[in-house]
């Protein structure tokens, strides 16, 4: 039951684009977005909730496409600063604490 | 601001012992989680407390414990430690199921 993100990994050039998809097998209420740099802490990027609109803040931002049971992180103009592993964390209901975090993908932005 | 903090930051443990993990945090959070990394596996969840005097288990909750002791922090307890219990644990903390969850830094354990 845990998502699958695509891809595994993924290297880019500075100015670049990128575009990382979480999928599940069940029906999904909520996506959350992480970042997370060699040994530190995830950091959270955004949320969204199901019936709720497509997020984002400067070159990053999401799609939650509830009948496909999938979002997308996209990541336009990649900066040396993007580099690190996403993570999707998935809620199947309304309310749950429960996050089910896929196994990350890993982008490596080059100057 | 400290956001979430945890102790210790690295443990060497023998198989058979027992050890607590704290975690304490200041933004006045109802939400508290304890999440282990393994390589290649992601973030999986093994307790979370919704909410202060709440607890309940997560994906992985074998062979662990946990405490809500107040608002502040919550603990982790591993009875009686085994090699399989070698990973990284994140202990994390939100205002409710739909905000942005806070990280600590984590620690490093490592079962002998």
């Amino acid at each position: 039951q845990q998502p699958v993100q695509s891809p595994q990994a993924v290297i880019l050039r500075e100015g670049e684009d990128a575009v990382i998809n979480c999928s599940s097998s069940k029906a999904l209420y909520s996506v959350h977005w992480y970042r997370q740099k060699h040994g530190e802490a995830p950091i959270f990027l955004m949320i969204l909730l199901k019936g709720g609109e497509q997020k984002g803040h400067d070159k990053i931002s999401a799609s939650f496409n509830e009948k496909k049971q999938q979002s997308s992180l996209y990541l336009t103009a990649s900066q040396l600063s993007y580099s690190g592993t996403y993570f999707c964390g998935t809620g199947t209901t309304s309310g749950t604490y429960k996050y089910i975090f896929g196994t990350g993908t890993r982008l490596k932005v080059l100057a | 601001n400290a956001g979430v903090t945890q102790t210790p930051k690295f443990q060497v443990l023998k198989t058979g012992q027992s050890m607590t993990l704290q975690c304490a945090q200041d933004m006045n959070h109802n939400s508290m989680y304890w999440y282990r990394q393994d390589p290649g596996m992601g973030l999986r969840l093994i307790y979370y407390s919704a909410s202060e005097g709440t607890t309940d288990k997560g994906e992985v909750p074998n062979g662990y414990n946990v405490s809500r002791l107040n608002k502040r922090e919550f603990s982790l307890r591993l009875e009686s430690a085994a090699p399989s219990q070698t990973s990284v644990y994140f202990c994390a903390s939100s205002p409710s199921w739909r905000s942005e969850a806070f990280f600590g830094q984590g620690t490093r354990l490592t079962v002998v």
